[in-house]
């Protein structure tokens, strides 16, 4: 069936330094990509998202690149800061649906 | 403008009992979706509605039924619980299809089940 795979589980970086999430995915028809940042205790929230005709997209810190021949996405964070510790998610679409899969989740701490 | 509401936020239940989970959004989303989150599992679909009066089975439906009777209420069903059920619960909604805006969720329902 369809799967999104994440890794690392837990990243620690110090304060300033860059972390990187990659995912990969099995569905050749998913077509939305989507990241989520849950910190302790709250719900899931949208940081960044990705669709399949882009390759990539940059948010300020926080850029999304997409390889569709590979079927790769990775979240990329410079200049960490403490804030940025949370638990991340990937996500892909369920083929061409609102439907998303969600990767196992990240555990990134941001060490000062 | 509350977005995505969630009720109850924590539940203990005993094995066999029942409960309602009930989700509501005031963004006059289509879709909605429940999902649970268990450690190192991420969020798994339960079931989702694409619309008032409709349902569909997820990826991990056993043991839970839903009902969307109107559009901006989702329920989720436990008719008897067993602790692999113990999780947190998660509800979420989307406009309609193709416009891939992403989930909002609720805060989420902790519930165990002893």
């Amino acid at each position: 069936g369809e799967n999104v795979e994440q890794h690392p589980s837990t990243l620690s970086v110090q304060e300033g330094d860059s972390a990187v999430i990659k995912c990969t995915y099995s569905d050749s028809a998913s077509n939305y990509f989507p990241w989520y940042k849950q910190e302790l205790g709250k719900r899931p929230q949208l940081i960044i998202d990705i669709r399949s005709n882009v390759g990539e997209k940059k948010d300020q810190r926080i850029a999304v690149t997409l390889n569709k021949t590979a079927k790769h996405f990775s979240l990329h964070i410079t200049e960490t800061q403490p804030e940025d510790s949370a638990v991340y998610f990937c996500a892909a679409s369920m083929g061409n649906t609102d439907k998303l899969i969600f990767g196992t989740g990240t555990r990134l701490q941001v060490f000062p | 403008n509350a977005g995505v509401t969630q009720t109850p936020k924590f539940r203990v239940l005993k094995t066999g009992q029942s409960m309602t989970l009930l989700c509501a959004q005031d963004m006059n989303h289509e879709y909605m979706y429940w999902y649970r989150q268990d450690p190192g599992m991420g969020l798994r679909l339960i079931h989702y509605s694409v619309g008032e009066g409709t349902t569909a089975k997820g990826e991990v439906p056993d043991g839970y039924n839903v009902s969307r009777l109107k559009k901006q209420n989702f329920l989720l069903g436990l008719e008897s619980a067993a602790p692999s059920q113990t999780s947190v619960y998660f509800c979420a909604s989307s406009p309609l299809t193709g416009t891939y805006y992403g989930y909002t969720f609720g805060s989420g329902t902790r519930l165990t089940v002893v």
